[in-house]
């Protein structure tokens, strides 16, 4: 899988938009592109996936760049409860079942109110 | 639907002695995923199942870990003669043939 690059640490205010990037330059064209989220010591959660296109669903966007070398995670309005570490992570996905997923060391997230 | 669960939420065992720590995945999920963290550091993949059978063990230490994933029943990661440095959070996770992975809340194993 390729390896993913992201800032240690961000902060963001409470209501405004949080733009977390990820490197992904490596990326083969069959590996998607999957964003978790850690809230304090809490299991991962998923929050959403993409391959090429941009994404959104109820929780965030991901936008990757057209040389899906990049992508960022948009979290529309953030709030406190968003204060989390995120990760990025690039693996391929077959039709058989979903393999491991790698995990980095992630951007801690800190909303501030 | 309820989520992936995992008991016992807390274990605190004696050095030498052996843990259990299982796992539901959600309802109608077939693979399940386990994963360890240890105090300050990031998720490391140990092992994924399907129904009876291993399927990637790459990330399992070679001696005391074992994990199967019965017919009926459970997943069950097993830890014979814990070690103080066997403590950690223990992550299960399953997925249907799709691609994302739910997790489960962990189960936090202390030796003492």
């Amino acid at each position: 899988d390729a390896k993913t690059t992201q800032p240690p640490s961000m902060d963001c205010a409470e209501g405004r938009a949080a733009n977390l990037p990820c490197n992904h330059s490596t990326i083969s064209g069959n590996e998607y592109v999957y964003w978790y989220r850690q809230i304090h010591s809490q299991g991962p959660q998923y929050i959403i996936h993409g391959l090429k296109n941009n994404e959104t669903n109820e929780m965030a966007s991901l936008i990757i760049t057209e040389d899906r070398k990049s992508s960022t995670l948009i979290l529309p309005h953030a709030t406190l409860r968003d204060t989390a570490v995120y990760y990025c992570i690039v693996r391929v996905a077959t039709v058989q079942g979903a393999q491991k997923l790698v995990f980095g060391q992630g951007t801690r997230l800190t909303i501030n109110p | 639907n309820a989520g992936v669960m995992q008991n016992p939420r807390h274990l605190v065992r004696r050095r030498g002695q052996e843990a259990r720590l299982r796992c539901s995945p959600m309802k109608g999920h077939s693979h399940v995923y386990w994963y360890r963290q240890l105090p300050e550091e990031g998720l490391k993949f140990m092992v994924y199942l399907q129904k009876e059978n291993i399927i990637d063990e790459s990330g399992m230490p070679k001696e005391r870990f074992s994990a199967e994933f019965p017919k009926e029943g459970p997943s069950i990661l097993r830890i014979q003669q814990v070690v103080r440095g066997d403590s950690a959070a223990y992550f299960c996770a399953s997925s249907t043939s799709s691609y994302e992975q739910y997790f489960g809340p962990g189960t936090r194993l202390t030796v003492t």
